[in-house]
């Protein structure tokens, strides 16, 4: 059974451009995750999302935007990047729905931005 | 708010022995679950163990267990026999039961860095 596959792995751009990060949940899966890992801040929630819609979103700037597919993968896109959006970027797949039960969430292995 | 701490930033174990992770956690809320995961360098999370807040008996994965104290919101990771492999950062995760906007997340401790030394 293939995992969570995030893409690209690393990714370097320039203040002021745009990106977008994909993630490829566990056959299944709807809930689709993401968290922002920093040295500084460590592990803070971006957004969730459920059958292409947003449930939960973190306290983000609007420049973070995600959508989700009718397939469940997920895009996440940071607009106008600043240097403090260097990061790794991680999702997270569950089987959980409406009612959370004791799913867990299995992880990608992340996308590392760096912006210069 | 629910809020995660783990005190601990940096322990170190010696190859073979029993080394014990600590985590606290405050919430209001009386269902929910806790989780340890194990982020090795390769950077991928991994789930190690989950506790269910309504189950008072304490959770076990072979060389992993947990002591949960519900009263004293208190969670913390026992590795026994250390292995090279247990080296990793350790994160201590929160997450509520109840269904809900807000609730669809896992909530973080800032993370322990275990070294196991041979």
């Amino acid at each position: 059974k293939a995992g969570v596959t995030q893409t690209p792995r690393y990714l370097i751009k320039t203040r002021g451009q745009q990106v977008t990060l994909s993630c490829s949940p566990i056959s299944g899966h709807r809930s689709v995750s993401w968290y922002q890992q920093t040295p500084g801040q460590g592990l803070q929630f971006l957004f969730e999302y459920f059958s292409e819609t947003q449930r939960n979103k973190g306290n983000f700037p609007g420049r973070f935007s995600g959508r989700q597919f009718s397939n469940s993968r997920s895009e996440m896109n940071v607009s106008t990047l600043e240097l403090g959006d260097s990061a790794l970027y991680l999702c997270a797949s569950s089987l959980a729905g409406n009612q959370q039960g004791s799913y867990g969430y299995t992880f990608g292995s992340g996308t590392r931005l760096t912006v210069v | 708010a629910q809020t995660v701490t783990q005190s601990q930033p940096e322990m170190s174990v010696q190859e073979a022995e029993t080394v014990t992770l600590s985590c606290t956690y405050d919430t209001s809320e009386s269902d929910y679950y806790l989780f340890w995961y194990k982020q090795p360098p390769s950077r991928q999370m991994i789930l190690v163990i989950r506790q269910e807040a309504y189950k008072q008996q304490n959770a076990t994965e072979n060389r992993f267990s947990v002591n949960f104290q519900k009263a004293a919101k208190s969670f913390s990771l026992k590795i026994s026999d250390s292995q090279l492999g247990d080296a990793a950062m350790y994160f201590c995760a929160y997450r509520s039961e109840n269904s809900g906007g807000s609730n669809y997340k896992l909530t973080f401790g800032k993370g322990t860095l275990l070294t196991v030394n041979p």
